[in-house]
């Protein structure tokens, strides 16, 4: 069961462009939504992330959009460049208190930007 | 600060051997947690150790065990290896509770032959 389901698979843009890349989620349980970024051969990196209380968030380049209601959140890479040419992970996760939490990762979207 | 720091970087088996894979945590993190990230496919979580501890486990066989040592190092053994093992193992460390400030390792690159 994929319980964060990210779109597109792949995605190509000239730089300065407007990159955009969609999750969406099930379980209502999930209370923070992290971005991260992977290199080929590095582990993934921290982007940015949200919490369900506020709408967007924006940290330079990046804006994170999310809809409570629809369930749904997306990333926004502003004035693309090359050196942003990356993979991309949405992830959800639900915290039961202590260090009991997991990060659900959606299948990922590789970005590529021309120059 | 090394960050996390995994060994080996890669590592070849065969079907049905037995692997080891270890990993160090962030300087001052004592959770540690396993993903296995398959070729074209996002992360997915093994399991999570706090206090010596296993305190979550994703949706893997008993073939997946693992280990945390008393200065928060942790060790992924899979036994029984299969094709479908073959994968990017990776290690991520925090603080008690402090989801937001997960660093991830480089992995460990595992094929099975």
């Amino acid at each position: 069961q994929q319980q964060v389901k990210q779109s597109p698979q792949s995605l190509i843009v000239q730089k300065g462009g407007i990159s955009i890349i969609n999750c969406a989620y099930e379980n209502t349980a999930f209370d923070y939504f992290p971005w991260y970024q992977q290199f080929p051969g590095k582990g993934p990196a921290l982007l940015i992330a949200i919490r369900p209380d506020v709408s967007e968030k924006k940290e330079g380049r990046f804006t994170i959009s999310f809809n409570k209601s629809a369930k749904q959140f997306s990333l926004h890479i502003m004035d693309s460049q090359p050196g942003d040419s990356a993979t991309y992970f949405c992830a959800a996760s639900s915290y039961s208190g202590g260090s009991n939490y997991k990060l659900t990762f959606g299948k990922g979207t590789l970005l590529t930007v021309n120059p | 600060d090394a960050g996390v720091t995994q060994s080996p970087t890669h590592l070849i088996k065969t079907r049905g051997q037995q692997v080891t894979l270890r990993c160090s945590p962030k300087s001052g993190h004592d959770t540690v947690s396993w993903y296995q990230q398959a070729l074209g496919q996002g992360p997915q979580f093994i399991f999570q150790y706090y206090e010596e501890e296993e305190r979550q486990r994703g949706n893997f066989p008993d073939r997946f065990s693992g280990h945390q040592f008393p200065n928060y190092s942790s060790e992924l053994n899979v036994n029984a290896l299969l094709l479908g093992d073959s994968a990017l193992y990776l290690c991520a460390s925090s603080l008690t509770g402090a989801r937001e400030k997960l660093f991830f390792g480089s992995g460990t690159q595992l094929s099975v032959l």
